[in-house]
């Protein structure tokens, strides 16, 4: 059984905090790491896809981290803004068939 | 250039009836994949079709849901003689290519059994 573990599950933030979430996934056979961003109603909305360990990569205030020799990804956001409120999913492929497997997502809540 | 497109938005049907869900992918995408969210879980992988081919249906319940993405026109998921534990979100995503590349969704096509 292949588990993406995402923590928290939830967070609350103020206007302009500084935040970071965890993807933890297994470390064999790995391919390729996903981060996207899903507002409620919307489609998720890709944001990186990192496949070497040690790769790192940024969208703005948006920056994520990836480590595939101990099986986690860390996503960044700087200066957290209203509109940031989202769930953030990772989600993990193991193989170049492009099958996904998702983690449960972290719902970032920012508060003006 | 048009994303990833889904219809219907929303569907309710009863049991025993059937399900067609459609999914037009990005233009330039010839890799389409299924995925379910089911009430209070995550994005769930049911198959991976590119044009004629289904490449990876490993996701797919083994009675009554089948996906075909012909040569011409979107792809489809059929669920036959749906019930109500089919209830759910099904989201169609497409990409340019296999493996790492960027997987686009479209807003998702919900059913509800009645």
């Amino acid at each position: 059984i292949l588990n993406v573990e995402q923590s928290p599950q939830s967070l609350h933030v103020q206007e302009g905090d500084s935040t970071n979430f965890t993807c933890s996934f297994p470390s064999s056979n790995f391919y390729a790491l996903h981060w996207y961003r899903w507002e409620t109603a919307k489609s998720p909305e890709a944001l990186f896809v990192m496949t070497l360990n040690g790769d790192e990569k940024k969208k703005g205030r948006i920056s994520a981290t990836l480590n595939t020799k101990e099986g986690y990804s860390y996503l960044y956001i700087k200066g957290s803004q209203p509109e940031d409120s989202a769930t953030y999913l990772c989600a993990f492929s193991r193989s170049n068939t492009g099958k996904l497997i998702f983690g449960q997502g972290t719902t970032l809540q920012v508060k003006p | 250039n048009a994303g990833v497109m889904q219809n219907p938005r929303h569907l309710v049907r009863r049991r025993g009836q059937e399900a067609r869900l459609r999914c037009s992918p990005m233009k330039g995408h010839s890799h389409v994949y299924w995925y379910r969210q089911l009430p209070e879980e995550g994005l769930k992988f049911m198959v991976y079709l590119q044009k004629e081919n289904i490449i990876d249906e490993s996701g797919m319940p083994k009675e009554r849901f089948s996906a075909e993405f012909p040569k011409e026109g979107p792809s489809i998921l059929r669920i036959q003689q749906v019930v109500r534990g089919d209830s759910a979100a099904y989201f169609c995503a497409s990409s340019q290519g296999q493996g790492e590349e960027t997987q686009y969704f479209g807003p998702g096509t919900r059913l509800l059994v009645l």
